[in-house]
């Protein structure tokens, strides 16, 4: 059964910096990896979509990467902003028709 | 496009009470999955649809609970009876094809039992 875990669980940093967030998965045998972004009482927004042929992917100012050898991924944001903060969700999705598998997620929270 | 539309956002009910939750997914979209997501659990698939058909319930906790798709534009999970540790917030999304391609979530159905 794939386990998803993602460290840290929560992060608080000021406003500027570049970050990563981890996430690590046990199962190699994925379809795609997603990152979801959650604000509080909200839906799940995806940020980016990595199939398992790639190695990353990028949209503005965040960068995923994806190495199913070592089962892990990261998320980079570059020069952060108190509208990032939010909790930040890796998804594992399978093959086939899956549904996906999550991790706890990060809290992370930008200070102006 | 609305985007997948979820009702009621929120539902407070008291224990042994039938609960009905819905989903509109988006229209084209094949893919209907719904999730439970808990402070200590995290997010977890419960069952998902292709094509209104149920590929995967193996998540449904009890047999208390059940989906239906009874057709592309439409789908419930219904708690019958409801619990206090079913108490959470329940999330439908849809996808164009299989789980291949991004999902797209709605904004959840907080969920209180008494």
């Amino acid at each position: 059964k794939q386990e998803v875990t993602q460290i840290p669980a929560a992060l608080s940093v000021p406003e500027g910096e570049n970050l990563v967030l981890n996430c690590s998965f046990t199962d190699s045998a994925i379809y795609n990896l997603q990152w979801f972004r959650q604000d509080p009482g909200k839906g799940l927004t995806s940020l980016l979509l990595i199939q398992s042929s790639q190695r990353e992917q990028t949209s503005g100012r965040l960068n995923a990467s994806l190495d199913k050898s070592s089962g892990r991924s990261t998320l980079y944001i570059a020069a952060s902003q108190p509208g990032d903060s939010a909790t930040y969700l890796c998804a594992i999705g399978g093959g086939g028709a899956d549904g996906l598998t999550f991790g706890k997620g990060t809290h992370l929270i930008i200070q102006p | 496009d609305a985007g997948v539309i979820q009702s009621p956002r929120h539902e407070v009910t008291e224990m042994g009470q039938e609960v009905t939750l819905r989903c509109k997914p988006i229209s084209g979209h094949n893919s209907l999955f719904w999730y439970r997501q808990t402070m200590m659990r995290g997010l977890e698939l419960l069952i998902y649809f292709n094509n209104n058909v149920p590929i995967d319930d193996s998540g449904m906790p009890e047999d208390r609970f059940s989906a239906k798709m009874p057709n592309a534009s439409f789908s419930t999970l219904k708690i019958q009876p409801s619990e206090p540790r079913d108490s959470a917030v329940y999330f439908c999304a849809s996808s164009p094809r299989t789980g291949k391609n991004i999902q797209y979530f709605g904004a959840g159905t907080r969920l209180s039992v008494l």
